[in-house]
C-alpha cells in the first residue's frame, strides 16, 4: 500500500545552518507529494507540493524536488530561522483516492 | 475569516461522557476529514465526507459517529469517552479530491481532548 517515510527527528540546527528533512514514498501510480508545516499549537499548514516528476514545489525559502527514480521528496532550506522551528510532515496523495498518507513528522529545532 | 474553524479547543472531561467537536469551513470545499493527532504527532485518518456523503471509514471504534448537516460541517461526536481518546483531533477540508491540483487539505487548529 501507499505510505511515506520521513527521518525522525528531533533535528536541532543554528541559525543559518543547512536543513534536509529526508522523505521517500511507496505508491503505485503517480501521487502527488507534499509538505505540510505544524508550528506549535497549531493546525497544518500546506508548505509546497509537486505534482508530478522533476516538478520542484518552493515556498519561504523552502524547496523540494519529486524524484521518481529515487522516490523521494526531500526538504531542503539554505539558512533556517528561530521562526522555522516546527514540526514537518510529508505527505502523499492520489488522485481520486481521496485519501493523504503522512509521514510521522521531524522535529526541527533552530537555536538563535 | 477563519477557513477551517473547530470548537472547542480544548476539552477536558472525565471516562464515560459524551462530547462532541465541531468544525466548520468557509472555504467553499466538498470534502472534509477528521484527523486523530496522538501524542508522538502520528497523524492518522478517521473518516472523510464529500458533499455530505461518509466516503472514508477508517478502523475507528463505533464509540466515534461523525455527522455533516451540510458540506460546510463536519461533527464529529465521541460516546462513551475512554482514556485513550485523548489526543488532538483536527478538522480538514479540500476542494476536490478527483482533480490533480485541487485536493490539498487545509487544516483547522485542533482540538486537544483531554479524557481523565
Amino acid at each position: 500500500g501507499d505510505s511515506v517515510t520521513q527521518m525522525e527527528g528531533p533535528v536541532t540546527l543554528s541559525e543559518e545552518a543547512f536543513l534536509t528533512i529526508n522523505c521517500t514514498y511507496t505508491a503505485t501510480g503517480y501521487p502527488s507529494l507534499f509538505w505540510y508545516v505544524q508550528y506549535p499549537g497549531e493546525g497544518l499548514q500546506l508548505l509546497l507540493k509537486a505534482t508530478k516528476a522533476d516538478d520542484k514545489g518552493s515556498n519561504k525559502g523552502f524547496e523540494a524536488t519529486y524524484r521518481k527514480e529515487t522516490t523521494s521528496f526531500h526538504l531542503e532550506k539554505g539558512s533556517v530561522q528561530v521562526s522555522d522551528s516546527a514540526v514537518y510532515f510529508c505527505a502523499l496523495s492520489r488522485v481520486g483516492f481521496n485519501k493523504f498518507y503522512f509521514g510521522s513528522g521531524t522535529k526541527l529545532n533552530v537555536k538563535p | 475569516d477563519t477557513a477551517v474553524s473547530q470548537t472547542p479547543k480544548y476539552l477536558v472531561t472525565q471516562m464515560g461522557n459524551d462530547k462532541s467537536i465541531k468544525c466548520e469551513q468557509n472555504l467553499g470545499h466538498d470534502t472534509m476529514y477528521w484527523y486523530k493527532q496522538d501524542s508522538k504527532k502520528f497523524l492518522k485518518i478517521m473518516f472523510s465526507y464529500n458533499n455530505k456523503e461518509l466516503i472514508i471509514n477508517e478502523t475507528v471504534p463505533n464509540r466515534f459517529s461523525p455527522k455533516s448537516p451540510d458540506k460546510a460541517h463536519l461533527n464529529l461526536h465521541i460516546n462513551s469517552l475512554e482514556l485513550g481518546d485523548s489526543a488532538v483531533y483536527f478538522c480538514a477540508s479540500s476542494q476536490d479530491y478527483g482533480t490533480r491540483d485541487r485536493y490539498e487539505q487545509y487544516f483547522g487548529p485542533g482540538t486537544r481532548l483531554t479524557v481523565t
